[in-house]
């Protein structure tokens, strides 16, 4: 069974500051992997995807993520964050199934911006 | 292009009585799929869709929950009778039928169970 962990609940950081948000995955195969970012009353808005290929994706809003897979890892990060990015994170992993897409989503991470 | 539309975005019933939420897809998008949202934790797949017939349905509480896609276009989501623990965010999203493609999220409904 595919699942995802993000172990941290909560992150704090100044504005400016750089960000790295953690995601590991279990998968039997070479997975799809994509982080979602969701704020405060809003559905989810896809900000980057890796499929195959360069291990280093960039995505929208200045975020990257890199594909380890030796640590089952698909961390994100952003080098200087700015104050609107404070909202809910969630890292998922996905297969194709042969008829269809199946995602499955870690319990997120939720970013906090000081000023 | 226009995003996937839900309705209605909010609701406040009493448990044991029924409700229902609206999901219209982006236009082309052969695969459905409605996420439950508890407060604080991750979206969980209620039910999937390629065009009209469920892929997946495996973790939708049968015994109260049901949804259908008829024509393969829209999808409504029904609970009844509803439970305090329903209260949640309702999630609609649409894919392309090919692998490599993410999901496209709509605002969701958020229901509260009294």
């Amino acid at each position: 069974a595919q699942s995802v962990t993000q172990p941290d609940i909560h992150i704090t950081v100044s504005e400016g500051a750089s960000l790295e948000l953690r995601c590991n995955y279990s998968y039997g195969a070479t997975p799809y992997l994509f982080w979602y970012v969701q704020s405060p009353g809003q559905g989810l808005q896809l900000l980057l995807k890796y499929f195959s290929g360069d291990t280093l994706v960039q995505g929208i809003k200045g975020f990257e993520a890199e594909f380890k897979r030796s640590q089952s890892s698909f961390n994100l990060r952003k080098p200087s964050v700015h104050w609107s990015d404070a909202a809910e994170y969630f890292c998922a992993v996905g297969g194709y199934t042969g008829t269809a897409s199946k995602l499955t989503f870690g319990t997120g991470t939720r970013l906090q911006v000081t000023l | 292009e226009a995003g996937v539309a839900q309705s209605p975005r909010y609701k406040i019933i009493e448990k044991r009585q029924s409700v229902a939420f609206w999901c219209n897809p982006i236009s082309g998008h052969a695969t459905l799929y409605w996420y439950q949202q508890i407060l604080g934790q991750g979206p969980k797949l209620l039910i999937q869709f390629q065009n009209n017939g469920v892929v997946d349905d495996s973790q939708l509480p049968k015994d109260r929950f049901s949804a259908e896609r008829l024509k393969g276009v829209d999808s409504t989501l029904k609970i009844q009778p509803a439970k305090l623990e329903d209260s949640a965010v309702y999630l609609c999203a649409s894919s392309p039928p090919w692998g490599d493609s993410p999901l496209h999220f709509g605002n969701g409904t958020r229901l509260t169970v009294t």
